[in-house]
């Protein structure tokens, strides 16, 4: 059971912008910790996407950005390209479990 | 260049033990924090645990008792003793280098492929 929730599937088509939520709570988020995001191909493990909620690390294209305000994330693609096509997940530390968490995880759909 | 790679999974009893392994190069491996995170079949990502540098450790609530996490900074290696295993820790175990300002802050900057669990009679 994550304590963060992200909606399920999200779906756009090639150009569009599509925006992934991730909602916490006061012992995760709303605290200040940072939120990373995560993209995951099928069948391979996951790779850093953005990290310190809004930075990306050398080699993500700059349609992938991040935000972050009171309990809830967000990623946003834009200019949403088939390779896009992925499982996403944010991640951040919770002070009540002393650990890290991740999202319940978005399927990006490319249309 | 990092490498991360898991090895020592497979197919194990439940109540049975395995000891996993990943192997890390491309960086200083003494100073950073990895850890072991798990992905069961068609489900999100589970953190399991983290060890910093100098041997420090932490565990998920779902784990901890059963589970040992250490490393060999000699030998550049991460390990995950897991004993009395249940159905529901089959899964892919991920090795991940952590990077960030703080432990309440860090990110999994460098996954490796992964190793299968499967707890099953």
């Amino acid at each position: 059971q994550s304590v963060l929730t992200q909606p399920p599937s999200v779906s756009g088509a090639p150009g569009q912008r599509v925006t992934v939520s991730c909602t916490g709570r006061s012992s995760n988020i709303e605290t200040g910790h940072d939120v990373h995001w995560y993209q995951q191909l099928p069948g391979t493990a996951p790779k850093l996407l953005i990290y310190g909620n809004t930075n990306r690390p050398s080699g993500v294209p700059d349609r992938f950005s991040g935000s972050k305000s009171g309990t809830s994330a967000s990623l946003t693609i834009t200019g949403l390209q088939a390779e896009d096509e992925a499982d996403y997940y944010c991640q951040s530390y919770d002070s009540t479990l002393s650990g890290s968490v991740f999202g319940t995880g978005t399927k990006v759909t490319v249309l | 260049e990092v490498k991360l790679l898991e090895s020592g999974g497979g197919l194990v009893q439940p109540g049975g033990s395995l000891r996993l392994s990943c192997a890390a190069s491309g960086f200083t491996f003494r100073n950073f924090a990895m850890s072991w995170v798990r992905q069961a079949p068609g489900k999100g990502l589970e953190w399991v645990s983290l060890i910093f540098g100098p041997g420090g450790t932490y565990y998920a609530d779902s784990v901890k008792g059963r589970f040992t996490i250490s490393r060999d900074n000699s030998k550049n290696t991460l390990y995950l003793q897991m004993n009395t295993l249940r159905a529901e820790d089959t899964a892919v175990y991920y090795c991940a280098k952590m990077d960030g300002i703080d432990y309440n802050n860090y990110c999994f900057d460098y996954w490796g492929p992964g190793t299968l669990v499967i707890v099953s009679s």
